[in-house]
């Protein structure tokens, strides 16, 4: 039952450095999500997938890029890191019938110095 | 735009106790889903209670139930016969029952159960 996976778990990287993290889902799920936590804001969506091929903006999708070339899997990318984006990632996934709940990975945590 | 507020960042309930957290939220529409999740210090989000605004009897799932007052959007989570486990991080999010499925969360409330 691997659900939604992230990789890696911990990075650190130093200004101006670019990164891609993964997130992987073996529930065939539809619907993918990427998020950032920061203390006292909760979780705000970056970008998020209604399928294949497809990605829309959310609530703060600058400096942030994506792609979800198959299914399974969902990619967020930081061209030119910023300490601002210090920070813990998650990323989600539903399905279908239940679009309504999301599954959540175990997250990232990001430190830029 | 749909907003979601967590008044109490912190709270704290003596094991075996029952505690109440807060949850409001603003949107114009109708047809809606609220939610309740725990993140544990090991940071994994995990899914407590959900409820659909359009049913009228209140969510419950063993010891946490909701208080789901539609018109005063008004959200509670009680947690009843507190756990040293149910020390964590709990977020409300609200989710529109028609588009792309997103969560709106709130800023959430950490708790503490105290032994």
């Amino acid at each position: 039952n691997a659900g939604v996976t992230q990789t890696p778990k911990f990075r650190v990287l130093k200004t101006g450095q670019s990164m891609t993290l993964l997130c992987a889902q073996d529930m065939n799920h539809e619907y993918m999500y990427w998020y950032r936590q920061d203390p006292g804001m909760g979780l705000r969506l970056i970008h998020y997938s209604v399928g294949e091929g497809t990605t829309a903006k959310g609530e703060v999708p600058d400096g942030y890029n994506v792609s979800r070339l198959k299914k399974q899997n969902f990619l967020l990318g930081l061209e030119s890191a910023a300490p601002s984006q210090t920070s813990v990632y998650f990323c989600a996934s539903s399905y279908g019938r239940a679009k309504n709940i999301q599954y959540f990975g175990a997250g990232t945590r990001l430190s830029v110095l | 735009a749909q907003t979601v507020t967590q008044s109490q960042p912190e709270m704290s309930v003596q094991e075996a106790e029952t505690v109440t957290l807060s949850c409001t939220y603003d949107t114009s529409e109708n047809n809606y889903y609220l939610f309740w999740y725990k993140q544990p210090p090991s940071r994994q989000m995990i899914l407590v209670i959900r409820q659909e605004a359009y049913k009228q009897q209140n969510a419950t799932e063993n010891r946490f139930s909701v208080n789901f007052q539609k018109a005063a959007k008004s959200f509670s989570l009680k947690i009843s016969d507190s756990q040293l486990g149910d020390t964590a991080m709990y977020f409300c999010a609200f989710m529109k029952h028609q588009g792309t499925y997103k969560y709106i969360f709130g800023t959430g409330t950490r708790l503490k159960v105290l032994a």
